[in-house]
């Protein structure tokens, strides 16, 4: 089992829908958690970070880590076109400095 | 604006060919990373730096080196690339603390003929 797995999609949805990307994880370790953006032949971007169980918002992004299933979302609301990239979740343990990165999710955002 | 730059974006080699890639950021930051990503995959970590301290991944071929001569520059160099080296190259930096974000370069994509 891979440490980190995230469905590679690709995701397509009109203009306006709510989006759900999601990642799922073997190592309880985990504590630091992050979604990057990565659009196409560009570097990722850090788009939100968490630390621990919970949500944190940041305007149309809502990211959500429930630690007891191993499992992390994003959800995109009123998703543009400008949203269309590549979405990476990562984490890291307290101690180990590397993040164990998903192999993201190719979302279209259809106009 | 603080940032992490790569140079160049794009590089052409020939098989066989060494190559050097360079990274540089403006963010003051002890810990530089090289990742390599293959198209739609995730970022594979090569090595990175905290500070002048050089940690190599296992799984990372002798055939990638890297040098950081100062806290601002990061080389990646790859002496005689294959095909199968054909990637981007990913630099990042990290100010190290426990949160340890790490902040992306815009990548810079090999080619080897």
């Amino acid at each position: 089992q891979k440490e980190v797995e995230q469905d590679p999609g690709p995701l397509s949805v009109p203009e306006g829908a709510i989006v759900s990307l999601n990642c799922t994880y073997s190592n309880s370790a985990f504590q630091y958690f992050m979604w990057y953006r990565q659009y196409s032949r560009k570097g990722p971007e850090l788009l939100m970070y968490t630390y621990s169980s919970g949500n944190k918002e940041d305007g149309r992004f809502t990211a959500q880590v429930d630690k007891s299933s191993k499992y992390i979302s994003l959800f995109i609301r009123d998703s543009q076109p400008s949203d269309s990239a590549t979405y990476l979740c990562a984490m890291k343990t307290r101690s180990q400095g590397n993040l164990i990165f998903g192999k993201g999710t190719k979302l279209s955002v259809k106009p | 604006d603080a940032m992490v730059i790569q140079n160049p974006r794009y590089q052409v080699t020939q098989f066989g060919k060494p190559v050097t890639l360079s990274c540089s950021q403006t963010l003051n930051h002890n810990v530089m990373y090289w990742y390599q990503q293959k198209s739609s995959q995730a970022p594979k970590l090569l090595f990175h730096y905290y500070d002048k301290d050089f940690n190599n991944e296992a799984d990372t071929p002798d055939n990638f080196q890297s040098r950081r001569p100062n806290t601002s520059f990061c080389f990646l160099d790859i002496r005689s690339p294959g095909l199968g080296d054909a990637a981007m190259y990913l630099c990042a930096t990290s100010d190290g603390g426990r949160e340890e974000t790490q902040y992306f370069g815009p990548g810079t994509r090999l080619l080897v003929l």
